[in-house]
């Protein structure tokens, strides 16, 4: 059962923003969303995660509707070593849930 | 590199085959997880462990399916007769569950394919 509905592809310009999305209406009020890429013949790497209020890191910033129900990570500047696919997902952020349920995420593409 | 290593990276066997796959986690990290994904797909849970004890088991995980992680170190995956659904991709991850963001760290996975 999907609890998050991410378009199946995207292209962007390297050097431009990437904006992600990703709709999880279902969300439950003690859980985070998650974002994970998995660049090509990787394992899945954390980028970030986030409850309700917008967060930033390093590689990424992730924007959450006021409602929950979907959220935006936008990549600022994207390279092309950005080119993976990206999975989003919803779960709670405690120690006793074990595992994360991947759907089929969005393959980005970024274009020179 | 997350600092997960498996090994080997790659493997082609018959079937029919036994094979077995290794993963050494962070050091610190307490959990373990299996994962598998086939072509197109985002990766399966499998099953996963705290320090040595197997907790939890995917209805994924067949008879033919074992793993174990002695003294809660390294695991290992073992497979015994192989089919040819058994191609995939098989990804370990480890982190440590004393924090509550539990973030999952990801080998590069090996890759099985079955003849």
């Amino acid at each position: 059962d999907a609890k998050t509905t991410q378009p199946t592809s995207m292209d962007c310009a390297e050097g431009r923003a990437a904006n992600l999305p990703c709709n999880h209406s279902t969300i439950s009020g003690n859980e985070y969303v998650y974002w994970y890429r998995q660049i090509h013949s990787q394992g899945p790497q954390y980028i970030i995660h986030g409850l309700k209020n917008n967060e930033t890191n390093e590689m990424a910033s992730l924007i959450i509707t006021e409602d929950r129900k979907s959220s935006t990570l936008i990549l600022p500047h994207a390279t092309l070593r950005d080119t993976a696919v990206y999975y989003c997902i919803v779960r709670v952020d405690a120690s006793n849930d074990y595992k994360l349920s991947f759907g089929a995420g969005t393959t980005v593409t970024v274009r020179a | 590199d997350t600092g997960v290593s498996q090994d080997p990276r790659h493997k082609i066997t018959k079937r029919g085959q036994n094979v077995t796959f290794r993963c050494d986690p962070i050091s610190e990290h307490n959990r373990l997880y299996w994962y598998r994904q086939t072509l197109g797909q985002g990766p399966e849970f499998l099953t996963y462990f705290q320090n040595e004890a197997q907790l939890e088991k995917s209805r994924l995980l067949s008879d033919r399916f074992s793993a174990e992680r002695p003294k809660g170190s390294f695991s290992t995956l073992e497979i015994q007769r192989t089919e040819q659904g058994d191609s995939a991709m098989y990804l370990c991850a480890s982190s440590l569950a004393a924090v509550a963001k539990n973030i999952q760290y990801f080998g590069a996975g090996t890759r099985l394919s079955v003849l």
